[in-house]
This record gives C-alpha cells, structure tokens and sequence, in this order.
C-alpha cells in the first residue's frame, strides 16, 4: 500500500516550453502533497506544499510563478514548470501524505527533467 | 536555523561487516527524525522513524537508529550489511506540519 507515482519519469523539453508532471497517490486519498527538488549528488530541497482544494504554499526563493502546482483531486497533484531554462534541469520528486497524519510522506520515484 | 548534517558524503564497507551512518540536526522544538533510503529508479522509502518514547527505534530491512538529544543525533546502523544495501540514506527532520529538512545524504557502496 501507499504507493505514490509519478509521469514523466523522465522528460527532455527544448528552453521556453512548459513541461507538466503528475504526481498521483494510487492507492489512498493525499489530502497534502509535497514537491521537492533534487540536484546531482545533493540533498531533496522542498519546493511547496500542495493541498487539496486550496492554493499551494511555496518555500522562500521558488519562484511561484515558473513552477505552477495544481492539487485538483485527492489523488492527483502536478508541477507545470513554464518556460524551462537549462537551470530547470533537475530531478523532481513528489511525495504525499495519507490522510489527516502527516508525519509520514510517501515519496514518487522522480522525473528527470533535462532541458536543452 | 532548521538543519540536518550528514558528515559522510559517501561510505564503503565490506559485505556483512556492521555499519553506522552519521546524523546530527539542529532544531527548536523535539523533532520528528526519519531516515529514508533511495535506490536508483524507485522513491524514498523510510527506513524507520523516532517521534517519542524509547530513543533506540527498529527498522525494516534490519536497519535501527539511535536519538541522542544530548548529541543532537540520530545515526543509522545495521550489525551486518548485505550488498542490496548499497544505496544512498537520508536523514530528515520534519514537524508535525509534514516539512521534512534532509541532509546531505550518504551513498553505500558495498564491497564484496
């Protein structure tokens, strides 16, 4: 139980497009989602904080407006980054927490991003 | 601040030898601790976790973490390491918020 997945695993976008990336919790109902973003050989940085229904919360220095997060349903949270530059490129990671509990994430397996 | 460190950017030890991966944080309040472990191709998977109560907390996959608040740490050990182990581990800190601050991590590789 509590799988959490992830569409891309991995996605290759030429600089000025948008690229979306789904998050979906297969088997529970995420009432909060998080988004993380890792680079090579480092640790997992928190990007927001996705709740269902509401706006997303955004950690100091992401830029709201370049990574759009919508959490429409229990299940399912995406991440648009609009007009990807090369700096975008990075590996993406979403996790999700199983009801009122939220001492406990369960993680996707990440998307690679690579923008040329 | 709100920090975890993991000295140890990466650790090599031998098939069945023990292992013990350092965690030390930096938090206000008593801290939620978890460590997680990421292999290529698949998501964090928590390992274990320490909320409250007996400060030495039991695992999956034979793993067991000690808090030490006096030490400020929460290092990770297993008494015989088995070559699936070799994987990169977190550390984290989080609240009951569900913010979690990682370190650095640490990558296993693990010798034959």
């Amino acid at each position: 139980g509590a799988v959490v997945s992830q569409h891309p695993s991995r996605v290759i976008c030429k600089s000025g497009t948008s690229v979306k990336i789904e998050c979906r919790s297969l088997d529970f109902q995420a009432t909060t989602m998080f988004w993380y973003r890792q680079f090579p050989k480092k640790s997992l940085m928190l990007m927001a904080t996705s709740n269902e229904g509401s706006k997303a919360t955004y950690e100091q220095g992401v830029e709201k407006d370049k990574f759009l997060i919508n959490h429409a349903s229990l299940t399912l949270s995406t991440l648009t980054v609009t007009s990807a530059h090369p700096e975008d490129s990075s590996f993406y990671i979403c996790s999700a927490v199983a009801g009122v509990r939220t001492d406990t994430q369960y993680f996707g397996p990440g998307t690679r991003l690579t923008v040329l | 601040a709100q920090s975890v460190t993991q000295p140890d950017i990466h650790i090599t030890v031998s098939e069945g030898a023990s292992l013990e991966l350092r965690c030390n944080y930096s938090y206000g309040a008593t801290p939620y601790l978890f460590w997680y472990v990421q292999s290529p191709g698949q998501g964090l998977q928590l390992l274990l976790k320490y909320f409250s109560g007996d400060t030495l907390v039991q695992g999956i996959k034979g793993f067991e973490a000690e808090f030490k608040r006096s030490q400020s740490s929460f290092n990770l050990r297993k008494p015989s390491v088995h070559w699936s182990d070799a994987a990169e581990y977190f550390c984290a800190v989080g609240n009951q918020g569900g913010k979690l601050i990682f370190g650095q991590g640490t990558e296993l590789s693990v010798k034959p």
